[in-house]
């Protein structure tokens, strides 16, 4: 399965500010989707990434709050934009498996804590 | 799309076993099952497809009933280490998983 290495791990932002995160997997992947996890909660979609083509953004995400960049087979980023503290939480990155039977692989996380 | 998972929270002492169940309102494409350990991402146990095949390896397994697009996880004599939030995830189309609610999984010595 894929290995995905994603950071920073964790920052503490000031509200209004934006954060950057990164995924970098270790081989070329057509999609790669972004999560957030809010403490004790489940996984929600953010949006799902292409490279080439726009990023698609579930109902409740839009591009302006949370742009992602593809811009290869490997690599992605997702930005938290104006940031507030309800944007405090976990997000994930994560590929599918290569193949029938596989499963998804996650990055490590970033916890965000906004003040 | 969110599946339907339950229990919320299992406590179990070792050796015990336990059932966490997945259900969908939706035809499905695929089950996943993922364990969560605090602090760390979901880590994969293993995948249904379309077909009420059982999988599984040693102490856990799975079942996927096509017709009511329910699955249900199995541990069987419970370990320390399989405390943790067990998450099931299924697909319509496959490349758009949802995630249920999770299940507090907590086995004690």
């Amino acid at each position: 399965s894929a290995v995905i290495s994603q950071k920073p791990s964790r920052d503490i932002c000031q509200r209004g500010t934006s954060l950057t995160i990164q995924c970098q997997v270790d081989s070329q992947v057509t999609m790669m989707f972004w999560y957030r996890q809010q403490p004790g909660q489940s996984l929600t979609l953010i949006a799902t990434a292409n490279q080439g083509s726009e990023a698609t953004y579930e109902s409740g995400f839009v591009i302006d709050k949370f742009p992602i960049s593809r811009p290869n087979l490997t690599f992605s980023t997702l930005t938290v934009s104006n940031m507030s503290p309800e944007d405090s939480s976990i997000y994930l990155c994560s590929v599918a498996g290569s193949g029938q039977g596989y499963g998804y692989t996650f990055g490590s996380g970033t916890r965000l804590t906004v003040v | 799309q969110q599946p339907v998972q339950s229990p919320q929270a299992v406590i179990l002492r070792e050796g015990e076993d336990a059932v966490i169940n997945c259900s969908s309102s939706k035809a499905l494409y695929s089950v996943h099952w993922y364990r969560q350990k605090h602090g760390e991402a979901p880590v994969f146990l293993m995948i249904l497809l379309k077909g009420g095949e059982q999988k599984g390896h040693e102490k856990i397994s799975a079942s996927f009933n096509e017709k009511k697009q329910q699955s249900s996880l199995y541990l069987t004599a419970s370990q320390l280490s399989y405390s943790g939030t067990y998450f099931c995830g299924t697909e319509i189309s496959g490349n758009d998983m949802r995630f249920g609610a999770g299940t507090r999984l907590t086995v004690k010595p």
